[in-house]
């Protein structure tokens, strides 16, 4: 069964609101991290956040992390067109040098 | 810089045909990963090599062989293939288990079996 699950599923707002996706995990983590993957392409490593922190920031990027409710929120504010790509949460648990990633968030942007 | 760069982009194989996807990083990580991606199922890891001349099994190993051929290259071979090994492969490195600069992933190959 899956580490991370995201919701929504798939998310569709237009250009300039902000999007908010959310991940769920089951067991405590060393650290939980944010990728994004544009279509037909690889997964590229947006940023991470440890367990010790709640919350982090990176350009229009926020993430929070809240280990009590085993749960993250990616935050992107002032979306554009660019942004329209999956978003995946990993999360890792200390078992071994690996990430267990969710099942991702679609999210479209539209003009 | 390269990063991470995976071969062949896609490929179609017949059932119990065999193959090898090739990965190759010059990053100089220590980790090398092969995960699948199937719709509505994120990314799943196959095996993984946290050093050099280290392999671990992953969350869906069976059906599946790797070889890490020295630092930068870690291979996966499917020896006989089954249509539901259609699926996009991808390969990716880390330095320190990606837990300070996360993983870089390649582009991915995209193998259909009939």
């Amino acid at each position: 069964s899956q580490q991370g699950e995201e919701d929504p599923q798939a998310l569709s707002i237009q250009e300039g609101e902000n999007a908010t996706m959310n991940c769920s995990y089951k067991t405590s983590i060393n650290n939980l991290q944010w990728y994004r993957q544009n279509s037909g392409r690889g997964l590229v490593h947006l940023i991470l956040i440890r367990s010790n922190e709640r919350e982090k920031h990176s350009g229009r990027l926020r993430v929070t992390l809240d280990t009590s409710k085993k749960s993250s929120s990616l935050l992107i504010t002032a979306s554009r067109a660019a942004d329209t790509a999956s978003y995946f949460c990993a999360t890792d648990t200390g078992g071994g040098n690996k990430l267990t990633f969710g099942t991702g968030t679609q999210l479209k942007v539209e003009l | 810089n390269a990063g991470v760069t995976q071969t062949p982009k896609f490929q179609v194989l017949k059932t119990g045909q065999s193959m090898t996807l090739q990965c190759a990083q010059d990053m100089n990580h220590n980790s090398m990963y092969w995960y699948r991606q199937d719709p509505g199922m994120g990314l799943r890891l196959i095996y993984y090599s946290a050093s050099e001349g280290t392999t671990d099994k992953g969350e869906v190993p069976n059906g599946y062989n790797v070889s890490r051929l020295n630092k930068r290259e870690f291979s996966l071979r499917l020896e006989s293939a089954a249509p539901s090994q259609t699926s996009v492969y991808f390969c990716a490195s880390s330095e320190g288990g990606g837990r300070r600069d996360g993983y870089t992933f390649g582009s991915g190959t995209r193998l259909t079996v009939v």
